[in-house]
């Protein structure tokens, strides 16, 4: 069965350093997003894309933030200048456009953890 | 403005009760699609259930079942027969309107402990 993936599993960096977050969503899936989720709170909606740009943002989705889907098959979140507060798991989540649009499947996560 | 309230933070049951947890949404829509997600202690995120606003049909699934009442803006979630494996955060959402593009509101998830 097709799955999101994502990687790496467990990411730590300094504060300060710019981090990549890699996911792959699902082949013939067509809106991508990324959440966050800070231990033990629940989860943050922080951005969506669709026909390669980005459809919604939250608040927390600023400067710092970027999304990319550089070659068709990646999905890719970054962090320019990484804060301690940026400490949290990521998930990558993908959804077909037709058919069942509203059903989100997730990555199993990158923990990120910042120094 | 959408909101999606799971008031449980954490409920403890033995092993074989019955356990239901409860979710609240708030939303002006009257299109819109709720879930159920169960992150167990491994962290990933495991969709259980979409639920229509049209569809206020009760589903059963095994030990599972939802209960879909528009009239209260309640989408509980009941396991019947707990065991171990059940323990994990559930969590409610909540997506609305066209204008949203389809992003996720969350509840605040509620922990299940289910003792042998």
């Amino acid at each position: 069965e097709p799955e999101v993936t994502q990687t790496p599993s467990h990411q730590v960096t300094q504060m300060g350093q710019e981090v990549i977050l890699r996911c792959v969503p699902i082949s013939n899936h067509l809106y991508f997003y990324w959440y966050r989720q800070i231990l033990g709170q629940k989860v943050e909606f922080l951005v969506s894309f669709y026909n390669n740009e980005i459809s919604e943002k939250s608040e927390i989705f600023d400067d710092q933030f970027s999304v990319e889907r550089p070659d068709g098959s990646n999905f890719t979140l970054k962090i320019r200048s990484t804060k301690l507060e940026d400490s949290a798991m990521y998930f990558c989540a993908s959804s077909p456009l037709a058919g069942r649009p509203y059903e989100q499947f997730f990555g199993p996560g990158t923990r990120l953890t910042v120094l | 403005a959408q909101k999606v309230t799971q008031a449980q933070t954490e409920i403890s049951v033995v092993e074989k009760e019955d356990v239901t947890l409860d979710c609240v949404y708030e939303t002006r829509d009257t299109t819109y699609y709720l879930f159920w997600y169960k992150q167990p202690p491994s962290g990933e995120l495991v969709f259980l259930i979409r639920r229509n606003s049209f569809d206020e049909q009760n589903e059963i699934s095994g030990r599972y079942s939802w209960n879909f009442q528009k009239s209260t803006s309640s989408f509980n979630f009941t396991i019947t027969a707990s065991q171990v494996v059940d323990s994990a955060v559930y969590f409610c959402a909540l997506s609305d309107g066209a204008d949203s593009n389809y992003q996720l509101i969350w509840g605040a998830g509620t922990k299940l402990i289910i003792k042998p």
